[in-house]
């Protein structure tokens, strides 16, 4: 089952926050964050596992609640180059990855 | 993490015909994955692909339609065959990388095709 991605777009103005979340019905053992331009493929930027810590990557963090079945991913003090579409990809037993529906990002000058 | 390449980078096709896309990794991987991706929409993943075995297909997909070959631990071709519009779509292979004490994917830069 396709994970549930909210919110499914957001605009903001360089230097502000955002925050991106992602919920499954299923039982989760990791959640994997990937970013897309467009026309572009999408570039891995972070995994979370059960029971492992939050993760940062530059001013992007994230955080995994397992008991929610849910994680976030934080935007914070955004910069232009961080438009694009964020996705994030759960995964279960096996090595699949199952993609939520995308959040769309665009930060003005 | 692996550098992936795919070719063609885009192709347009008449409807009924088929179409092979390649998949090349710079480093051994067990297991490569292809993804459909339609315009505006996430992506769905057609099968895994491990060498020596024969490829998995996720729901709603089959092996008819799209077959996959994976020879070596470096390479894996996925062809769609008797193409219709519906089949326009980008078509991404990824591969799974270790990353310290667990595994992600990595994508390559996709083929974009368009059926008409």
């Amino acid at each position: 089952q396709q994970p549930v991605q909210s919110p499914q777009a957001v605009i903001l103005r360089e230097g502000e926050d955002a925050v991106i979340n992602c919920s499954s019905s299923k039982a989760l053992y990791s959640v994997h964050w990937y970013r897309q331009k467009h026309g572009e493929a999408p570039v891995f930027l972070m995994i979370l596992l059960k029971g492992g810590e939050q993760k940062g990557h530059d001013k992007i963090s994230a955080s995994f609640n397992e008991k929610k079945q849910q994680s976030s991913l934080y935007l914070t003090a955004s910069q232009l180059s961080y438009s694009g579409t964020y996705f994030c990809g759960t995964g279960a037993a096996g090595n699949k990855l199952t993609f939520g529906g995308g959040t769309r990002v665009l930060v003005k000058p | 993490s692996a550098v992936i390449s795919q070719k063609p980078s885009r192709d347009i096709c008449q409807r009924g015909t088929s179409l092979t896309i390649q998949c090349q990794v710079d480093s051994q991987v067990t297991m490569m994955f292809w993804y459909r991706q339609q315009p505006g929409q996430s992506l769905t993943l057609i099968a895994t692909a491990n060498q020596g075995s024969e490829a998995t297909y996720e729901s709603g997909f089959v092996i008819d339609k799209f077959p996959i070959s994976r020879p070596n631990l470096t390479f894996s071709t996925l062809t769609v065959s008797n193409m219709s519009p519906e089949d326009s779509s980008i078509y991404l292979c990824s591969v799974e990388d270790s990353q310290g004490y667990t595994d992600t994917q990595y994508f390559g830069p996709g083929t974009r095709l368009t059926v008409l």
